[in-house]
């Protein structure tokens, strides 16, 4: 079974805090994604990397950055929490060939005070 | 890029059937995904379908493309209330392409 694990459920940060989302997977996968859903507008594509330290920039980067300096490791960074960044945010991973399935973490709603 | 449209809501009652619709840009998406999200849960894949294939039947589910429309339903027979869920489209390219790119989602409410 293919795990994406993502480390916390739920978290409540302060405002101007640095936040880290971490996320896991355990299949090899070499793409991994970290997705923002909040409602009505679905899931845009903040950051994703397809290999060890490289990273491409999604719809949404601003105010975010990540870090991959592990293959089954990829880190979510909130430089200077704000309010508006309160969401659910998804990890997902897959394999880069084509067509390939994404498989997704468990989510973790950030709430930023 | 891709452009993917749901609608937003879709209510039905238990035991009818239901019908996402899903209405996408890319003509040379390859695979085309249905993931279902329960509540307060990440993704899952539900189904796919080929885009030489018409359609496909699993169970219960029917995933039925007008690759000529760009059109992809999910029919879902004798909905039940387990079935309330956020179920989103994702056309996938084939080629260089590999960003998964998502539908807003469908609400599916299933009322006893």
């Amino acid at each position: 079974d293919v795990k994406v694990t993502q480390s916390s459920r739920y978290l409540v940060k302060r405002t101007g805090e640095k936040v880290f989302l971490e996320c896991v997977q355990d299949m090899d996968h070499e793409n991994m994604f970290w997705y923002r859903q909040d409602p009505g507008l679905g899931l845009r594509l903040i950051y994703f990397s397809y290999d060890v330290k490289m990273k491409e920039k999604g719809d949404i980067p601003e105010g975010y950055s990540v870090s991959r300096e592990k293959k089954e490791r990829f880190s979510l960074i909130l430089e200077s929490a704000s309010t508006n960044q309160t969401s659910m945010y998804l990890c997902a991973s897959s394999f880069r060939g084509e067509g390939a399935e994404a498989f997704f973490g468990q989510g973790t709603r950030l709430t930023v005070v | 890029g891709e452009d993917v449209e749901q609608s937003l809501f879709l209510s039905v009652r238990e035991g009818d059937s239901s019908v996402i619709n899903c209405t996408y840009t890319d003509s040379s998406s390859t695979y085309l995904y249905w993931y279902k999200q329960e509540p307060g849960a990440g993704l899952q894949l539900l189904t796919y379908i080929f885009s030489n294939m018409d359609m496909k039947q699993d169970q219960r589910l029917t995933v039925l493309l007008n690759k000529k429309d760009k059109h992809l339903s999910l029919r879902i027979a004798d909905t039940q209330t387990g079935d309330s869920a956020i179920y989103f489209c994702a056309p996938r390219s084939g080629g260089g392409s590999y960003i998964p790119t998502f539908g807003r989602g469908t609400s599916l409410i299933v009322h006893p």
